[in-house]
């Protein structure tokens, strides 16, 4: 079955950088788009970042536009986020989620969830 | 940008129907998608396309939606049910948007 683990987080200063992995097993990694979804503390559930499945077409929330980085590598199975200039607004507990087709151009969703791994920025 | 709203909180008896309400501006002309959350675990979908369910996803989880609302609807609710839900949709201009969430309390 689908399985995505993420890995990376931790506590971070202010201004900082830190990045993100989502190792991916149980599908043809390649031929799906992936996503990035956060959740910060006593808050609701927050897109991030998503990327389609040839890794070329990427898109932002406004909140990280400019700042976070979304990539991938279909030849290890692996998302990533890279997380430049980190605010304390950005602390939060942060899934790889994977998309139900390659690309979505509407009605789309996530079809399947990874545990999730806490990031925060604090000094 | 489009926004979601979602009652925080509803409580429910086991046994019981637990309906979660989502409104949204012409939100019926939207397909909406449901997911799951425990405590401390990962989401899960539990509908998409305003009414399909996933395999694994037990019958009592039914959606429907129509003009400003869309509505999850826990029939039998068991202990097991209690979570937070969200509602999501895709907007062409704010792209992915999840509601305010509801945390199903079982009596």
């Amino acid at each position: 079955q689908v399985q995505l683990v993420e890995s990376g987080g931790g506590v971070v200063q202010p201004g900082r950088s830190l990045r993100l992995s989502c190792a991916a097993s149980g599908f043809d990694f390649n031929t799906y788009g992936m996503h990035w979804v956060r959740r910060a503390p006593g808050k609701g559930l927050e897109w991030v970042a998503a990327i389609w499945y040839d890794g070329i077409n990427k898109y932002y929330s406004e909140s990280v536009k400019g700042r976070f980085t979304i990539s991938r590598d279909n030849s290890n199975n692996t998302l990533y986020l890279q997380m430049n200039s980190l605010r304390a607004e950005d602390t939060a507990v942060y899934y790889c989620a994977r998309d139900p087709q390659s690309y979505c151009a509407s009605d789309c969703y996530f079809h399947s969830w990874g545990q999730g791994i806490l990031v925060t920025v604090s000094s | 940008s489009y926004v979601l709203t979602q009652p925080p909180s509803v409580s429910v008896a086991p046994g019981k129907t637990a309906s979660i309400t989502c409104e949204g501006k012409n939100i019926g002309s939207k397909s909406v998608h449901w997911y799951q959350q425990k405590p401390g675990q990962a989401p899960v979908l539990v509908t998409y396309y305003d009414s399909v369910r996933p395999s694994g996803i037990p019958e009592r989880f039914s959606g429907s939606n129509s003009e400003n609302t869309a509505t999850l609807t826990i029939s039998r609710v068991e202990a097991g049910d209690e979570a937070d839900y969200y509602c999501q949709v895709w907007d062409s201009r704010s792209d992915y948007v999840f509601g305010t969430g509801t945390y199903v309390t079982v009596l």
